[in-house]
């Protein structure tokens, strides 16, 4: 069974960096096919995807968002993490990791606020 | 990037309607698309894969179909746990989009 789980900060400064963490089980990482994706949902708005990272390690990033966000991965942990520079008010939202090319399951997600 | 626009972006119905929602892809994206629910507060749940494979799990009122660039979900028979938004997922390129999504509330 595929579990994944977000952590991150609650409250996050404009012009700072995000980093959240998303720990997962059922699954390896280091295996062709396997995916690990982020997207998020400002309140009372729609789904945005954001990042992708394979098992081969290729990353795939939003057009609009590929200069602020860094990918990575560590196996050893079950861990992915999302890096996202220079935060703004409107990054404020629930951030999920998830699991596949569609997305059978998801983190419970995380909500992150961006406020000085 | 590929654009995924929802018809309508609320719908008002009652219990026992069929209920079909629209997904248009800016441009052909086969058969690679999936269908979730959506209720406050929660993640979302995958409904639909492939435009028409039904998730397991998932009662036999909904069904998907669509290929291309033009999709729809229906709900045979609205149940009472069936009020929620509901999104379409292309994951047809390296940047997926989701639509801006569908409210299903009651009439």
């Amino acid at each position: 069974q595929v579990t994944l789980q977000e952590s991150g900060p609650a409250l996050v400064k404009p012009t700072q960096t995000l980093t959240l963490t998303c720990t997962f089980s059922g699954f390896s990482l280091t295996t062709p096919g396997m995916r690990v994706s982020w997207i998020r949902q400002p309140p009372g708005k729609a789904l945005e995807w954001l990042a992708r990272i394979d098992g081969d390690d290729e990353k795939f990033y939003s057009t609009s968002l590929r200069t602020r966000l860094t990918i990575s991965k560590d196996t050893s942990k079950n861990q992915v993490v999302l890096t996202m520079t220079n935060v703004d008010p409107v990054d404020t939202a629930t951030y999920y990791c998830t699991f596949g090319s569609y997305y059978r399951a998801w983190g419970q997600g995380t909500l992150v606020t961006v406020s000085s | 990037d590929i654009q995924m626009t929802q018809s309508p972006s609320t719908l008002s119905a009652s219990i026992g309607d069929r209920v079909t929602i629209t997904c248009r892809a800016s441009q052909t994206i086969s058969s690679w698309l999936a269908w979730y629910q959506q209720k406050p507060g929660k993640a979302p749940n995958l409904l639909i894969y492939k435009a028409s494979n039904l998730e397991s799990g998932v009662p036999s009122r909904f069904s998907g179909s669509g290929s291309g660039t033009e999709f729809t979900l229906t709900i045979s028979s609205l149940q009472p746990d069936d009020f929620a938004t509901y999104y379409c997922q292309e994951y047809y390129s390296y940047s997926p989009a989701f639509g801006q999504g569908t409210k299903v509330e009651v009439k």
